[in-house]
């Protein structure tokens, strides 16, 4: 099945402890990206990644690191988390860019106390 | 910058009726999609239309875009109570920044049975 699959799906951490999010695809896309998803702003894009060992910020990249170093992984490093990053977070992929559709993972919810 | 607005921010109408929401963005763009997303869950895929096409049809979806506009709609037609959700357009930057995605803040619509 065509999925692209998350982990944890949900997280409570402390502040300054660091932490990754894990992302995976398995229908061998080139364009992946990470979203955090908080009421009232909608998602917001953080990282994106068009193919291996290629990535670029988004619109909210403080505080987060990515790496691409194999096409089905794109994890979501969280070197030092501060609660205004409890948020919603959502990995998606895509074929070919965003002028393909996206794919999205079921999200991992991560509260920072 | 949130390149895609939606409106209403929320809808609620009796199952049977249709259903219209809309998008308005900023910059050209290349495409313009709408996901759904239900509560807390992953966004799903519903259509993608591209700037040069003025409508597009699936099932009892119907999209339509506007470039001079700026504005995209979306019609549920004969809406059941199963199409509660999020709905959310999102945009890609135009040109050639395909790795780029922004969404909309999404209108939720409440389908009452």
């Amino acid at each position: 099945e065509a999925q692209v699959t998350q982990n944890p799906r949900y997280l409570i951490t402390v502040t300054g402890k660091k932490l990754t999010v894990t992302c995976s695809q398995n229908m061998n896309h080139e364009y992946m990206s990470w979203y955090r998803q908080d009421p009232g702003l909608g998602l917001r894009q953080i990282y994106y990644s068009m193919n291996v060992e290629v990535t670029d910020k988004g619109d909210v990249p403080e505080g987060y690191k990515v790496s691409r170093k194999e096409k089905r992984n794109f994890p979501l490093i969280l070197e030092s988390p501060s609660p205004n990053q409890t948020s919603l977070y959502f990995c998606a992929s895509s074929l070919f860019g965003w002028n393909t559709e996206a794919f999205f993972g079921q999200g991992t919810r991560l509260t920072v106390v | 910058s949130q390149q895609g607005e939606e409106d209403p921010q929320a809808l609620s109408i009796q199952e049977g009726e249709n259903a219209t929401m809309n998008c308005s963005y900023k910059t050209s763009i290349n495409n313009l999609q709408w996901y759904r997303q239900n509560s807390g869950r992953g966004l799903v895929h519903l259509i993608l239309i591209r700037s040069n096409e003025r409508e597009k049809h699936s099932g009892r979806l119907r999209v339509t875009l506007d470039t001079s506009k700026k504005s995209s709609s979306l019609l549920i037609t004969a809406s059941r109570a199963a199409d509660t959700a999020s709905y959310f357009c999102a945009t890609d930057a135009g040109g050639t920044s395909y790795g780029k995605l922004t969404f909309g803040q999404g209108t939720i619509l409440t389908v009452h049975p």
